[in-house]
């Protein structure tokens, strides 16, 4: 069983609509959560992050983490055209010398 | 605009060559890592470095090699490329308070080997 589970899509979804991407891990250490975003032919940049559970917004981005489901999502207001790309989650342990495990991504889609 | 640099962006290379890919960063980064990526797949982590003289090996085995000698060069070298080497490759970096989330990725090297 993988880590990081991620539905791969693609989504397609029209221009100004709510977009919902989602991850499941197995490993309960994981305690930083991320989100990349991955244009073609680019390197992922990272898009946010959060500690722990909870909720956290940023502009039309908001992330949150369910540590007690092992489940996370990534929710996307007003989408625009420029939103499409590949949005891989991400997570890692507390400890320095822990590496980061990415999901395979979610390629999104938004049509204008 | 991301300050870590890979070259070649891309690559077409006969059985049995050697290849070295470059990355370079100018944060002054003492970690860095190389990723493997192939399309619709978790990145995979194939080598990393805490600074100068420190590598280790990830997760998923590789036949490649990384060297450090300097802070801000990481390269990667494949001593005789395989079809199987076929991949895009990714170079990180991250400052030592942001290796729990914090990587800097360069533009990747999508290698085929023919």
């Amino acid at each position: 069983q993988k880590e990081v589970e991620q539905d791969p899509g693609p989504l397609s979804v029209p221009e100004g609509a709510i977009v919902s991407l989602n991850c499941t891990y197995s490993n309960s250490a994981f305690q930083y959560f991320m989100w990349y975003r991955q244009y073609s032919r680019k390197g992922p940049e990272l898009l946010m992050y959060t500690y722990s559970s909870g909720n956290k917004e940023d502009g039309r981005f908001t992330a949150q983490v369910d540590k007690s489901s092992k489940y996370i999502s990534l929710f996307i207001r007003d989408s625009q055209p420029s939103d499409s790309a590949t949005y891989l989650c991400a997570m890692s342990a507390y400890s320095s010398a822990s590496k980061i495990i990415f999901g395979s991504g979610t390629r999104l889609s938004i049509r204008p | 605009e991301a300050d870590i640099y890979q070259t070649p962006r891309y690559l077409v290379i006969g059985t049995g060559k050697k290849i070295t890919l470059e990355c370079s960063q100018t944060m002054g980064h003492d970690k860095m890592y190389w990723y493997q990526q192939d399309p619709g797949m978790e990145l995979h982590l194939i080598h990393y470095s805490y600074g100068v003289n420190s590598t280790e090996k990830g997760d998923l085995s590789s036949e490649s090699t990384v060297s450090r000698i300097r802070t801000e060069h990481f390269p990667l070298t494949l001593e005789s490329a395989r079809p199987s080497h076929t991949s895009q490759y990714l170079c990180a970096s991250s400052e030592p308070l942001q290796g729990n989330y914090g990587y800097t990725f360069g533009s990747g090297t999508r290698l085929t080997v023919v």
